[in-house]
């Protein structure tokens, strides 16, 4: 089971919109609502941030959103801060043996 | 607050075996799945292993099939790993991680670190 595809980096100024993609195929992504999105700060154990695609846990900020078509999942922030540079990961269910599979890792730079 | 503590980690030669435990606090433990996930250094994350909220039903990452061992004490609200013929590319930051449904996990340890060369 290769690791669903992302964007080495995304980066933005303050204030600004930007997107993270999450590239997987018809037996993972394509097919299950149970995507999810983690973001890590370096050294720190990873957050969960949204899960069932766009479902935002209690606390975290109604500034990240996600949204599905086709293979490809995508995290949206809005109004970047300063605190939002991190790696985010995309995980999926899949119909293969192993069940789940996380994405590449995307480090998102604040400008 | 739920907490998720593990331990256990350390320097292993290849062949080797390690047990990792993860101490579990702020929730009812034996009413959940539970998952072990690692990461290379500096790399992504691997799911590795999972088990659900009475120990009858565990589910292993095919890298770890046939060494990993999870098991849970929902009396002490422990989760454990153990882990057997260690290898060189098993090592990584081993996070004990809370199930949320759909292979999906929400609340993180702070992971230990498992390195395994001679």
């Amino acid at each position: 089971q290769s690791a669903l595809t992302q964007p080495a980096s995304v980066s933005g100024s303050p204030g600004q919109s930007i997107t993270i993609s999450c590239t997987g195929t018809s037996s993972d992504v394509g097919v299950y609502k149970y995507v999810s999105w983690y973001q890590q700060h370096p050294g720190k154990a990873p957050k969960l941030m949204l899960y069932d695609v766009n479902t935002r846990p209690s606390g975290v900020s109604n500034r990240f959103s996600g949204s599905k078509s086709g293979n490809t999942a995508s995290l949206t922030i809005s109004g970047l801060q300063a605190e939002d540079e991190a790696d985010y990961y995309c995980s999926s269910y899949t119909g293969s043996s192993t069940l789940n599979v996380f994405g590449t890792g995307t480090k998102v730079s604040v400008l | 607050e739920v907490q998720l503590v593990e331990s256990g980690g350390g320097l292993v030669q290849p062949g080797g075996s390690l047990r990792l435990s993860c101490a579990a606090s702020g929730f009812t433990f034996s009413t959940y799945w539970m998952h072990w996930v690692r990461q290379d250094p500096g790399k992504g994350l691997v799911w590795v292993s999972r088990m659900n909220h009475d120990g009858t039903n565990t589910t292993y990452a095919d890298s770890v099939k046939g060494r990993f061992t999870i098991s849970r004490d929902n009396a002490k609200n422990i989760l454990y790993l153990q882990m057997n013929s260690l290898r060189v590319e098993d090592t990584a930051v081993y996070y004990c991680v809370r199930g949320l449904g759909g292979m999906q996990v929400d609340y993180w340890g702070q992971g230990t670190l498992v390195t395994v060369s001679s």
